[in-house]
């Protein structure tokens, strides 16, 4: 089944604490990005990559980092999180880009820094 | 830079009436739209994908148009059902980099 799987589904921290998302997907897509949801702002790109090793930021970089070593995985790090940064996190693929066909994503994490 | 808006906001009908989602972008050079399904505390959900040369795409009880010189999509949803509440996002994809989300309709259809 093609999906794309995110862990841990919910997550509680305190600032400053170091934590990291994962991420993967099984199509063998190019394309990967993750998303953060609040209401009333909607969904905001955090950071996408095109490729392996091939990374760039998105609206709102600020606080995160992302690696892809691998086709399949991309994490989201917080390498000292803040309590602005409590949201509902996304993770989605797709072949050359989100909308070359169809988009997946993951079933998202909902994050809260205390 | 790319914006979208929907209209309306929020939307509550009574179960089998035909029913329109209206999406609007501002700049009219995109590489395709995608209509998503969202339910409470889930994923996304592709529902439709239009590519900038096509004019609609249909599946099922939905169908989705495009009109790019005038910035503007529509979601078309025939026969709604309780099954249907849920929030629906379009989205723009500005050649594969970004992927511009509007804020959603939240539908709900009662039974």
């Amino acid at each position: 089944e093609a999906q794309v799987t995110q862990n841990p589904r919910y997550l509680i921290t305190v600032t400053g604490k170091k934590l990291t998302v994962t991420c993967s997907q099984n199509m063998n897509h190019e394309y990967m990005s993750w998303y953060r949801q609040d209401p009333g702002l909607g969904l905001r790109q955090i950071y996408y990559s095109m490729n392996v090793e091939v990374t760039d930021k998105g609206d709102v970089p600020e606080g995160y980092k992302v690696s892809r070593k691998e086709k399949r995985n991309f994490p989201l790090i917080l390498e000292s999180p803040s309590p602005n940064q409590t949201s509902l996190y996304f993770c989605a693929s797709g072949t050359r880009g989100l909308g070359d066909t169809e988009a997946f994503f993951g079933q998202g994490t909902r994050l809260t820094v205390v | 830079k790319q914006e979208v808006t929907q209209i309306p906001a929020a939307l509550s009908v009574p179960e089998g009436e035909n029913l329109v989602l209206n999406c609007s972008f501002t700049d009219s050079a995109i590489y395709n739209l995608q209509w998503f399904r969202q339910d409470p505390g889930k994923g996304l959900t592709s529902l439709l994908l239009i590519q900038s040369s096509q004019r609609e795409q249909t599946s099922g009880r939905l169908n989705a148009s495009l009109d790019k010189s005038s910035g503007r999509s529509t979601l078309y949803i025939a026969a709604s059902q309780p099954g249907d509440s849920a929030t629906y996002l379009c989205a723009i994809d500005n050649y594969g980099q970004n992927f511009v989300f509007g804020p959603g309709t939240r539908l709900s259809v009662l039974p």
